[in-house]
C-alpha cells in the first residue's frame, strides 16, 4: 500500500531554530505539494513541484521558508529562522498530473511543528 | 483569492441519519472539484475528483453531486455511522494551467453520536 511519508512527525524547537522538514512522495507521483494547516486558516498550499521544477510558492513567506526536491524521492521544507506563529502542522501530498486528466493528492501524516 | 465556502461549519447527527453538506465554489474557469475525508489525527483521505457537470459520484453510503453552473456541490452521507465522524474538505480546482493547485474549504466537521 504506497503512501506518502513524511519526517519527522513532531518538532518542537525554540525561535530562530532551522526547521527541515521531508518528505517522500509516491513512487511514479510527478508532482509534490507541501501544505499548511492551522485553526485560521485551514489547509493552505505553500509550494509545488512537478517533475522536481518548483511550479509555484507563491504561498510562501520567501524571506524564510524554502522548497526543494533534491531527488525524485525527497522533498524537503525549511524555514530558518523559525518564528512562533510557523507553528502549524505541514503536510506533504503528492500525485500525478499533466494532460487532461485531474487525479487525486495523497496526503502524508503531516508533521506537527511548534515554534516556542 | 478564491473563495470555496462550506456549509454548515459543524453539524451533529444521531447514527441512522442521512445528511449533507454544501462545498460552493467560483462558477467560473472550473476545472476539477475534490472531496476528502478528514479523521481527527490522520491526513485527508481522497473521496471524489468531480469535472462535469451534472456529475453524480458514490462511494457506499456516500454520494456527491456537482453544479459547475451555479458553483457547487453536494456531500451526501445515507445512514450516517459513528465511523463517519470526521471533517469533510472539498477543493477547487482552477483551469487555465493550474489545475493541480488546489483552494481547499476550512471544511464540514460531521460529528455522529451512536
Amino acid at each position: 500500500d504506497a503512501r506518502v511519508t513524511q519526517t519527522p512527525r513532531h518538532k518542537v524547537t525554540e525561535m530562530g531554530q532551522e526547521v527541515t522538514m521531508r518528505c517522500q512522495p509516491i513512487l511514479g507521483h510527478n508532482t509534490v505539494f507541501w501544505y499548511r494547516q492551522t485553526m485560521m486558516q485551514g489547509l493552505e498550499l505553500l509550494a509545488y513541484f512537478r517533475n522536481r521544477a518548483p511550479l509555484d510558492d507563491s504561498g510562501m513567506p520567501k524571506d524564510r521558508f524554502s522548497a526543494e526536491m533534491p531527488d525524485a524521492t525527497l522533498a524537503t521544507l525549511k524555514i530558518q529562522p523559525s518564528e512562533p506563529r510557523d507553528s502549524a502542522v505541514y503536510f506533504c501530498a503528492s500525485g500525478r498530473t499533466g494532460g487532461t486528466y485531474q487525479e487525486t493528492q495523497y496526503f502524508g501524516p503531516g508533521t506537527r511543528l511548534l515554534v516556542l | 483569492i478564491l473563495n470555496v465556502e462550506q456549509s454548515p461549519q459543524s453539524l451533529h447527527v444521531q447514527e441512522g441519519d442521512s445528511t449533507n453538506f454544501t462545498c460552493s465554489f467560483p462558477s467560473s474557469n472550473f476545472y476539477a472539484l475534490h472531496w476528502y475525508r478528514w479523521e481527527t489525527a490522520k491526513s485527508p483521505e481522497a473521496l471524489f475528483v468531480m469535472t462535469l457537470n451534472g456529475d453524480e459520484k458514490k462511494k457506499g453510503r456516500i454520494s456527491a453531486t456537482l453544479n459547475t453552473k451555479e458553483g457547487y456541490s453536494y456531500l451526501y452521507i445515507k445512514g450516517s455511522q459513528p465511523e463517519d465522524s470526521a471533517t469533510y474538505l472539498c477543493a477547487f480546482a482552477p483551469g487555465g494551467g493550474s489545475n493541480y493547485k488546489l483552494t481547499f474549504g476550512k471544511g464540514t466537521l460531521l460529528t455522529v453520536n451512536p
